[in-house]
């Protein structure tokens, strides 16, 4: 079975600054799909990147990167010049092709202080 | 484009009671729809998910049952909510590139 771990509950950035979350998987799957979602306190899902396993090119949105690590079964999200408007709960989610199920994460709370 | 609807935003019901969420999507055809539930400041737990018209799947027993009743609806239900019912309720639709698009969620709360 497929687990996704985020091993960080709570993180703070200074505004500005750069912070990178963590996310690691456990798969015996061969074609992945990995994402980023942001969930404001409106409680709104938001998308914010995705990253296909089979593609060796880190994917990129904006501010927004991942260090996408394989081998390592390792996926996660840098922000760069933090906003106050990043400030957000993120969840890491995976894929596998064929199963139709989304396995999450239990999230890290970011605060971005001004 | 496509939208997702959720409703009601926000619920208040007695134990016992039964229960409706629905959900809508527009713009996109034979979608995979998603019911989660997410209790306060933790992750989303899966409970029903539906890959055509009448096919419902269940990932957590329980006394929650879903429908699909036509193409791009998707409903909740509950004959008698339970209070560990209480939590926020998201819908979810799936993109054929496998991104998952969310409604504005729905906030239960059984008293």
């Amino acid at each position: 079975a497929q687990t996704v771990t985020q091993s960080q509950p709570e993180m703070s950035v200074q505004e500005a600054e750069t912070v990178t979350l963590s996310c690691t998987y456990d798969t015996s799957e061969n074609n992945y799909y990995l994402f980023w979602y942001k969930q404001p306190p409106s409680r709104q899902m938001i998308l914010v990147i995705r990253q296909e396993a089979y593609k060796q090119q880190n994917a990129t949105e904006n501010r927004f990167s991942v260090n996408f690590q394989k081998a390592a079964k390792s996926f996660s999200l840098k922000i760069s010049d933090s906003q106050l408007g990043d400030t957000a709960m993120y969840f890491c989610a995976f894929y596998a092709e064929g199963t139709y199920k989304y396995i999450f994460g239990t999230g890290t709370r970011l605060k971005v202080l001004a | 484009s496509q939208t997702i609807h959720q409703w009601p935003a926000t619920l208040v019901q007695p134990v016992g009671s039964p229960l409706s969420l629905e959900c809508t999507v527009e713009g996109t055809s034979n979608p995979n729809l998603y019911w989660y539930r997410q209790a306060a400041g933790r992750g989303l737990q899966l409970l029903f998910y539906s890959v055509g018209i009448g096919q419902i799947s269940s990932e957590v027993p329980q006394n929650l049952s879903a429908s699909r009743p036509q193409d791009r609806q998707f409903i909740l239900s509950s004959k008698k909510l339970l209070l560990s019912d209480s939590g926020f309720y998201l819908c979810a639709w799936s993109s054929p590139s496998y991104e998952q698009y969310f409604g504005p969620g729905t906030r239960l709360t059984v008293t």
